[in-house]
């Protein structure tokens, strides 16, 4: 079993939509978790830190669940500027980011 | 604004070269990274650096060394380079958490720097 995994997609939904992604993380030890985005071509960018109540930021909506291992992170109202691929990020360290570990990532496509 | 840059956005090398990547950034970050990522396999660490001239080895160090001798430059040398080194290398840096509160776990991109080996 990979240690983060994600759903590769890709999620085709038209403007407007509500999609959701899901991340499921194998080291219950795990500390800290986030999304980044990479648009294609592109260098990746956080897009929220996940904490444990769960966090909203506009649009975006991320979630854990200790219990179940994963995250996850739902956009609202989705523009076509949203289409990128969303990584999974999970942080096995609290003390450093030398226990990174990333998912493949989850591919969006938003259409007119 | 955090910048991190790389040197080279694309390179093309011949098998048995030496190649040098440079990545500097301008935020005061202890944490500086190399990765690659290539289709399929997703980002896999190289090298890490928490402090000048400190450098931990990642998933993936064979066939590559690197060097900081300043905190905001880390290099990343290919002593041979190989066809299967063929990939996106991304530099990356971040604070430590000996840093404090300016700590928050994010990691910054350089823009990467594709390179091909023939």
């Amino acid at each position: 079993r990979k240690e983060v995994e994600q759903d590769p997609g890709p999620f085709n939904v038209p403007e407007g939509a509500t999609v959701a992604f899901n991340c499921t993380y194998s080291n219950s030890a795990s500390q800290s978790f986030f999304w980044y985005r990479q648009d294609c071509r592109k260098e990746p960018k956080l897009l929220m830190s996940v904490y444990s109540s769960g966090n909203e930021d506009g649009r975006f909506t991320a979630q854990l669940n200790r219990a179940s291992q994963y995250i996850s992170l739902l956009i609202r109202d989705s523009k076509l500027s949203d289409s990128a691929t969303y990584l999974c990020v999970v942080n096995q360290n609290a003390g450093n980011n030398r226990k990174l570990i990333w998912g493949l990532g989850t591919s969006l496509a938003v259409n007119p | 604004d955090v910048k991190v840059t790389q040197s080279s956005r694309y390179l093309v090398k011949r098998t048995g070269e030496k190649v040098f990547l440079e990545c500097v950034q301008d935020m005061d970050h202890e944490n500086m990274f190399w990765y690659r990522q290539d289709p399929g396999l997703g980002l896999r660490l190289i090298y890490f650096s928490y402090d000048v001239k400190m450098k931990e080895k990642g998933d993936i160090p064979e066939g590559y060394s690197v060097s900081r001798e300043k905190k905001e430059r880390f290099s990343l040398i290919l002593e041979s380079a190989s066809t299967n080194q063929t990939s996106m290398y991304l530099c990356a840096s971040s604070f430590s958490f000996r840093q404090g509160a300016r700590y928050t776990g994010e990691l910054f991109f350089g823009e990467g720097s594709r390179l091909t080996v023939l």
